[in-house]
């Protein structure tokens, strides 16, 4: 099935420091990518949905100054946290849709925890 | 708009016994119906998918899960628990399976020895 590589797994940064974070399709061509956010022991809450060559879509109340989405290729998508802050601290995931029978492609995740 | 409901943020269940997870939705077209399994810090892993096929829908790990539109249900069941079903089980719909998914509340299933 489709693979889809999240980078990193987990990272410690300080307050005021930006974050990127990067999606990568491995043996496929994403269009488009959503990106959830899931503090813990909540559900997934979608942020937004980036489209390759075109601007992102974010949910309402995320906002998009702080939350950079770039989707740079068929292959990539990143998120930037832009001076993170210590309530940015949460599980990031991204999520392709289905590119075959196996239904949606999740990243393996990445916690964010803002010092 | 889709949502989904998942009553009850923690279950309890003895290794060998029935596990029951359940889930309403609400759609306003067919739904697409999903159970994923979350292990501490990972991803999520489809466990099985309802897409207006077979309403009795198998999946992985001896997981199964039945779709009742008169219910607007999609629970999900294993006959028998183990240990390793310890997890974050989530319930999601999607309009028309290829856009975005709304994600129940979550399930944390404990197994009990």
């Amino acid at each position: 099935g489709a693979v889809v590589s999240q980078h990193p797994s987990w990272v410690i940064c300080k307050s005021g420091t930006s974050v990127k974070i990067e999606c990568r399709s491995l043996d496929f061509q994403a269009t488009t990518m959503f990106w959830y956010r899931q503090f813990p022991k909540q559900s997934l809450m979608l942020m937004a949905t980036s489209n390759e060559g075109s601007k992102a879509t974010y949910e309402q109340g995320v906002e998009k100054d702080k939350f950079l989405i770039n989707h740079a290729s068929l292959t990539l998508s990143t998120l930037t946290v832009t001076s993170a802050h210590p309530e940015d601290s949460s599980f990031y995931i991204c999520s392709a849709p289905p590119q075959d029978s196996y239904g949606y492609t999740f990243g393996s995740g990445t916690r964010l925890t803002v010092v | 708009a889709q949502s989904v409901t998942q009553l009850g943020s923690h279950v309890s269940v003895s290794e060998g016994a029935l596990v029951l997870l359940r889930c309403n939705y609400s759609s306003s077209v067919p739904p697409y119906l999903f159970w994923y399994v979350q292990y501490p810090n990972q991803g999520l892993q489809l466990l099985l998918k309802y897409t207006s096929a077979a309403t009795l829908v198998k999946g992985i790990n001896g997981f199964e899960a039945e779709f009742k539109k008169s219910e607007t249900s999609f629970h999900l069941t294993k006959p028998s628990a183990h240990m390793s079903d310890a997890a974050e089980y989530f319930c999601a719909v999607s309009e028309n399976g290829n856009n975005r998914l709304a994600f129940g509340k979550g399930n944390q299933v404990v197994v009990i020895p």
